[in-house]
């Protein structure tokens, strides 16, 4: 099966810091990546959508000067969280698809997770 | 926005059929519905997805009636292993992709 992985898996940073989380997908080509951050039992909220070769898509509210993304190659996309805060700590979680592009069907796989910790 | 609508939470026992019902009011045309299982500080991890009526696999059946307005998850035969969220998504697309929302999801509990 398709195969998203994550690095690192944790991160611990100095408030002021920058952070640099990598996402991959190993078995397939990904001309789409997603980016979502999860608050502790809270669902899911999509950050931004990024396409291989063009600017990400950030959903409203987020800031796309503190989030930067870039989907450079169809296997790699990277989410890099500028001047970090102890409030950006969070689980960051990436999507890779779609596989086939059926018409309103798509498959996307999510990486393991980042939790990132501020201090 | 095809918004969706889960229970926040249920409980169950071992060896239990569990269903899970989510609504969709404004599904659109071609959307297709897919359900997620997410542990503790994991990725959400694909189950199963369908367009219309009954899709089975090795771990769960969908039901979606004729009207497409909501979809039912069935898992059957629960296990403890099987408390997770559970999150049913409806895609959105939009020109050149797609993007999904999260809604809540159904947090399931599993008791031996």
């Amino acid at each position: 099966g398709a195969v998203v992985s994550q690095h690192p898996s944790w991160v611990i940073c100095k408030s002021g810091t920058s952070v640099k989380i990598e996402c991959r997908s190993l078995d397939f080509q990904a001309t789409t990546m997603f980016w979502y951050r999860q608050f502790p039992k809270q669902s899911l909220m999509l950050m931004a959508t990024s396409n291989e070769g063009s600017k990400a898509t950030y959903e409203q509210g987020v800031e796309k000067d503190k989030f930067l993304i870039n989907h450079a190659s169809l296997t790699l996309s990277t989410l890099t969280v500028t001047s970090a805060h102890p409030e950006d700590s969070s689980f960051y979680i990436c999507s890779a698809g779609p596989l086939s592009r059926t018409a309103g069907s798509y498959e996307q796989y999510f990486g393991p997770g980042t939790r990132l910790t501020v201090t | 926005l095809a918004k969706t609508t889960q229970p926040i939470s249920m409980d169950s026992y071992e060896g239990q059929e569990v269903n899970i019902t989510c609504s969709h009011n404004n599904i659109a045309t071609n959307d297709y519905i897919t359900w997620y299982q997410q542990f503790p500080s994991q990725g959400p991890r694909f189950i199963i997805q369908g367009y219309k009526t009954k899709v089975t696999n090795e771990v769960a059946s969908l039901f979606i009636p004729a009207d497409r307005k909501s979809s039912t998850l069935s898992l059957p035969r629960v296990s403890r292993s099987d408390t997770a969220v559970y999150y049913c998504l409806v895609g959105l697309s939009n020109t050149g992709g797609f993007k999904t929302i999260f809604g809540a999801g159904t947090r399931l509990f599993v008791k031996a």
